[in-house]
């Protein structure tokens, strides 16, 4: 069964821009968290989706934004890049609304470069 | 809200030589804990998790951690290491009060096994 895939893997985008990432989880799975995974803040939690409807979010700006289609599949956005939003994006899926006892399947990732 | 920390960044060690990877977490009512790996270009693999019961909790590839609540630790372990254990190691707790929860990530430990 296939993994959590992720598009593109890597990225390159110029200050200023936008970008949209892509999540497709495994097959099955309703729910899609997204996570930013930076050197010096770490991994830290951004948004996740479950049945189309953002479900929790984490502290970051507006400009990070999100949605999840009928298929499950989900998008994240960023608009107006930074160059600190030169990071790892990952995407978890997981069958259900994640709780302690949901196991969430992580994609290898997208590496964005802001320059 | 949960925090976690790895109280050490890099960890060397000797192929074949017991290791230990220390995490310890910000104490609540109710805590549930996991070990992630993170292999070169890829993403996050879960290693184990303690959500309640015995406090010795075993992973795979011959990973155990053990849970003590009164030094809210978790460390993680591994008897013997291998070269191909050369990876990230991540501990996270889930924080949420039912609902959607996300999971809280430590900074990391990386673990080098050397021959």
């Amino acid at each position: 069964k296939a993994g959590v895939t992720q598009t593109p893997r890597y990225l390159i985008k110029t200050r200023g821009q936008q970008v949209t990432l892509s999540c497709s989880p495994i097959s099955g799975h309703r729910s899609v968290s997204w996570y930013q995974q930076t050197p010096g803040q770490g991994l830290q939690f951004l948004f996740e989706y479950f049945s189309e409807t953002q479900r929790n979010k984490g502290n970051f700006p507006g400009r990070f934004s999100g949605r999840q289609f009928s298929n499950s599949r989900s998008e994240m956005n960023v608009s107006t890049l930074e160059l600190g939003d030169s990071a790892l994006y990952l995407c978890a899926s997981s069958l259900a609304l994640m709780d302690r006892n949901t196991e969430a399947f992580f994609g290898q990732g997208t590496r964005l470069t802001v320059v | 809200a949960q925090s976690v920390t790895q109280l050490d960044s890099q960890v060397p060690v000797f192929e074949e030589a017991p290791v230990e990877l220390r995490c310890n977490y910000s104490s609540s009512v109710s805590v549930y804990l996991f070990w992630y790996v993170q292999y070169p270009n890829q993403g996050l693999q879960l290693l184990l998790k303690y959500l309640s019961g015995s406090t010795l909790v075993k992973g795979i590839n011959g990973f155990e951690a053990e849970f003590n609540k009164s030094q809210t630790s978790f460390h993680l372990r591994k008897p013997s290491v291998h070269i191909s254990d050369t990876a990230e190691y991540f501990c996270a707790v889930s924080d949420g009060q039912g609902g959607s929860e996300k999971l809280v990530f430590g900074k990391g430990t990386k673990l080098t096994v050397n021959p």
